[in-house]
């Protein structure tokens, strides 16, 4: 089975600096999908980011991008000039790629890191 | 368009009652996904649905839990006889098929059991 490990239960950062969030997995599949999900206050979900196993190139979106290793099994997110709605808590995620495998379309998830930004 | 819509948005039961949450996904969204938010366990997988059947059951935590899912659109998770344990935020995900890696979420359902 995959698990996913999110080490930093907290981080906080101030207006406009640079935060990185840590997250590693673990799974002997070669195909899958990386994410980030944010969950603020109102308990929406929202979709980040996303990367591709086979893809050896970064995702980015904006301000949002990733550090994806993949022999190193560690995919973190950074987010540049923080701003105050970025508050939130993060969850990385997990989702093989296999069709008709055991695991196939659910995510997993780590879990999650408060992320504090301070004006 | 609208997204996915959970419903209700916060319920309060006796131990023992059974309860209903709704979940309506995304129009066009062939996959469903409930999830469940706990201090204690984090976020878990419960059941996966393409159409209306369920290729995966495998979170469901016990017999008392069960889900079905109508007319390849609104599904519904049911359940039985709640405890205490099953106080935890309900989220529902569709994405546009099984295969499709996006899956968007509700807003959840917040389910406190006294």
């Amino acid at each position: 089975a995959q698990t996913v490990t999110q080490s930093q239960p907290e981080m906080s950062v101030q207006e406009a600096e640079t935060v990185t969030l840590s997250c590693t997995y673990d799974t002997s599949e070669s195909d899958y999908y990386l994410f980030w999900y944010k969950q603020p206050p109102s308990r929406q979900m929202i979709l980040v980011i996303r990367q591709e196993a086979y893809k050896q190139q970064n995702a980015t979106e904006n301000r949002f991008s990733v550090n994806f290793q993949k022999a190193a099994k560690s995919f973190s997110l950074k987010i540049s000039d923080s701003q105050l709605g970025d508050a939130a808590m993060y969850f990385c995620a997990y989702r093989s790629a296999y069709a008709g495998g055991t695991s196939y379309g659910k995510l997993t998830f780590g879990q999650g890191t408060i992320l504090t930004v301070h004006p | 368009g609208a997204g996915v819509s959970q419903s209700p948005s916060n319920k309060v039961t006796e131990k023992g009652k059974d309860v209903e949450l709704r979940c309506d996904p995304i129009s066009g969204h062939t996959a469903l996904y409930w999830y469940r938010q706990s201090l204690g366990q984090g976020l878990e997988f419960l059941i996966y649905f393409q159409g209306n059947s369920a290729p995966d059951k495998s979170g469901l935590p016990s017999d008392r839990f069960s889900a079905e899912r109508t007319g390849g659109s609104v599904s519904t998770l049911t359940i039985q006889r709640t405890q205490q344990e099953d106080s935890a935020v309900y989220l529902c995900a569709s994405s546009l098929s099984g295969g499709a890696p996006e899956q968007y979420f509700g807003p959840g359902t917040r389910l406190t059991v006294t």
